[in-house]
């Protein structure tokens, strides 16, 4: 089965930096997504990503936040400044267009650790 | 709003015994319901899903869920668990039209041999 890919799968930074959480979503699919999951909560919904903009995003992702998708492959992630709080595992995920295909599929998440 | 809730963020069974994770919805329109699974140090991988067909939905791994609107009810369960279903289960609620699924909190599962 076609799988969503991310890196790396862990990454630790300095409160202040900048981060960018790599994905590279299921070929031929047309939806993209972050989540995030802070460590004993749930998997929360950051962003939802379609026709190379931004179609849906929570209250959680703030000004700190961007997506991009710089090439047909990848979809990143950027924090500007990373607080403590952002210490979560972020979960990227797609999925295609066709018919009533609700299926979303996850990548295996980037663990990102802020000190 | 649409939200869904699991009922024990822990649930622990004998190797064998009956499986039943619950998990509550609401939305104001009928929903799409899913139960995911996370092995460790996995990503989320789709168990099953309700898209307003058959009630009862049969999934991977021997498991199935019951959707009750009476209720607002998506229990999962599988009648005999093995040792490698022990994993992080999760319900998910999506209201037809919107683009994005609302997570519950979880339920670890532990099967004791």
């Amino acid at each position: 089965e076609p799988e969503v890919t991310q890196t790396p799968s862990h990454q630790v930074t300095q409160m202040g930096q900048e981060v960018i959480l790599r994905c590279v979503p299921i070929s031929n699919h047309l939806y993209f997504y972050w989540y995030r999951q802070i460590l004993g909560q749930k998997v929360e919904f950051l962003v939802s990503f379609y026709n190379n903009e931004i179609s849906e995003k929570s209250e959680i992702f703030d000004d700190q936040f961007s997506v991009e998708r710089p090439d047909g492959s990848n979809f990143t992630l950027k924090i500007r400044s990373t607080k403590l709080e952002d210490s979560a595992m972020y979960f990227c995920a797609s999925r295609d267009d066709r018919g009533r295909n609700e299926k979303l599929f996850f990548g295996s998440g980037t663990q990102l650790s802020v000190l | 709003a649409q939200s869904v809730t699991q009922l024990g963020s822990h649930v622990s069974v004998s190797e064998g015994a009956l499986v039943l994770l619950r998990c509550n919805y609401s939305s104001s329109v009928p929903p799409y319901l899913f139960w995911y699974v996370q092995y460790p140090n996995q990503g989320l991988q789709l168990l099953l899903k309700y898209t307003s067909a058959a009630t009862l939905v049969k999934g991977i791994n021997g498991f199935e869920a019951e959707f009750k609107k009476s209720e607002t009810s998506f229990h999962l369960t599988k009648p005999s668990a093995h040792m490698s279903d022990a994993a992080e289960y999760f319900c998910a609620v999506k209201e037809t039209g919107a683009n994005n699924l609302f997570f519950g909190t979880g339920t670890r599962l532990t099967v004791i041999p």
